[in-house]
């Protein structure tokens, strides 16, 4: 197993463009999680699933972004009508049922609006 | 709602010397908390977790941290620094199936 995979790494967008990002989880994981880091922050919880339900969404997550999970397995974020404001590091983890606060993190994708 | 405050967002310590990174937590229920460390160009590693079982926890890379009530505390520890230490590390706590985080604090280690 290689871990939780991110990508892409680095995404360079417009103002307005719509971005997608990708996250495959560790393979026996049931939750995944999506996190947003900025300079000088820790992460901040964005949402998360439990196979394929995505059971919470954080208030910092508005109406252009959504996630999913169709099949339990990957997931994808995606951002409409990018903003400058939604520059950071995007961070997915996964976790397995019974450990779930023990997250596994991927290395992130760094999204720059310009 | 549970929250940590990491006291020093930079700390320097000398190789071979004590590091003691700082973290305080909000709770009104016995908290779930962890020390994360994330390295140059990689994504967040499990250091440790408190989970009630033993106020004094054992990490990988030899890092500690000891869970204190009274101090509302969960400070990070070791012994002797490395120059692999070299990293960000964050406090968290997991108030329910999610973590929150905190600032986090970089850690440089002086040859």
């Amino acid at each position: 197993d290689t871990g939780v995979s991110q990508n892409p790494r680095h995404k360079i967008t417009k103002r307005g463009q719509n971005v997608t990002f990708r996250c495959d989880p560790i393979s026996e994981h049931n939750r995944l999680y999506w996190y947003r880091q900025t300079l000088g922050q820790g992460p901040e919880f964005l949402t998360y699933f439990q196979n394929e339900a995505q059971l919470e969404k954080s208030r910092l997550l508005s109406d252009r972004f959504s996630a999913e999970r169709p099949k339990g397995s990957f997931s994808t974020l995606e951002i409409q009508r990018t903003e400058q404001g939604d520059s950071a590091m995007y961070l997915c983890a996964s976790s397995q049922t019974g450990d779930n606060e023990k997250l596994f993190f991927g290395s992130g994708t760094q999204l720059s609006v310009l | 709602a549970q929250s940590v405050t990491q006291l020093g967002s930079h700390v320097s310590v000398s190789e071979g010397a004590l590091v003691l990174l700082r973290c305080n937590y909000s709770s009104s229920v016995p908290p779930y908390l962890f020390w994360y460390v994330q390295y140059p160009n990689q994504g967040l590693q499990l250091l440790l977790k408190y989970t009630s079982a033993a106020t004094l926890v054992k990490g990988i890379n030899g890092f500690e941290a000891e869970f204190k009530k009274s101090e509302t505390s969960f400070h990070l520890t070791k012994p002797s620094a490395h120059m692999s230490d070299a990293a960000e590390y964050f406090c968290a706590v997991s108030p329910d199936q999610k973590l929150t985080f905190g600032t986090g604090t970089r850690l440089t280690i002086i040859p």
